[in-house]
């Protein structure tokens, strides 16, 4: 299985510090997104990052891979009360869907 | 633009009883999925349709069916719902299979 799985399944932080959340997968992958969800509401994308790409930036998110220990990072930086939810890496191979990991819950304490 | 919407929002089922889960997606995308997420889980795929007319089994098919008849429309039906299908129901559209993925609301789907 080319399964994503996100660690820590929780993190709780105080505002204004950073949260720094990682995914690791099993085979090969064309590319990997992360997924933002809010409770009870539908995933919104974040970042997609490719594999031959190695970080990419949006805003306060900072995204590596590291396709050699196939494994990678979700860094959100100063973050807000609002940037709590929970946090989905997932994985694509060519040709394949997506495979969505089990989560981290990140909860920003005021 | 409305994006993808999903009918209905709530729905309670009986045992045995059938139904259909609706999804729309106006962003003229290809490829469309049908995910369940249990609670505290993350997303497991039912069926996706990775284009108009075609339907192909995710991780997790037994119990539904699907149909994608029209590009913008993904339908999801649910032969004879068990409590096992409890769940909230996403529907999400792409452009192709590996890119950039956008959700519905959900449909919280209760089977007593």
């Amino acid at each position: 299985s080319q399964q994503g799985e996100e660690d820590p399944q929780a993190l709780s932080i105080q505002e204004g510090e950073n949260a720094t959340m990682n995914c690791s997968y099993k085979t090969s992958i064309n590319n990997l997104q992360w997924y933002r969800q809010n409770s009870g509401r539908g995933l919104v994308h974040l970042i997609l990052i490719r594999s031959n790409e190695r970080e990419k930036h949006s805003g306060r998110l900072r995204v590596t891979l590291d396709t050699s220990k196939k494994s990678s990072s979700l860094l959100i930086t100063a973050s807000r009360a609002a940037d709590t939810a929970s946090y989905f890496c997932a994985t694509a191979s060519y040709g394949q869907n997506f495979v969505f990991g089990p989560g981290t819950r990140l909860s920003v304490l005021p | 633009n409305a994006g993808v919407t999903q009918t209905p929002k709530f729905q309670v089922l009986k045992t045995g009883q059938s139904m259909t889960l609706q999804c729309a997606q106006d962003m003229n995308h290809n490829s469309m999925y049908w995910y369940r997420q249990d609670p505290g889980m993350g997303l497991r795929l039912i069926y996706y349709s990775a284009s108009e007319g075609t339907t192909d089994k995710g991780e997790v098919p037994d119990g539904y069916n699907v149909s994608r008849l029209k590009k913008q429309n993904f339908l999801l039906g649910l032969e004879s719902a068990a409590p096992s299908q409890t769940s909230v129901y996403f529907c999400a559209s792409s452009y192709s299979i590996d890119n950039e993925q956008f959700f519905g609301p959900g449909t919280r789907l209760t089977v007593l």
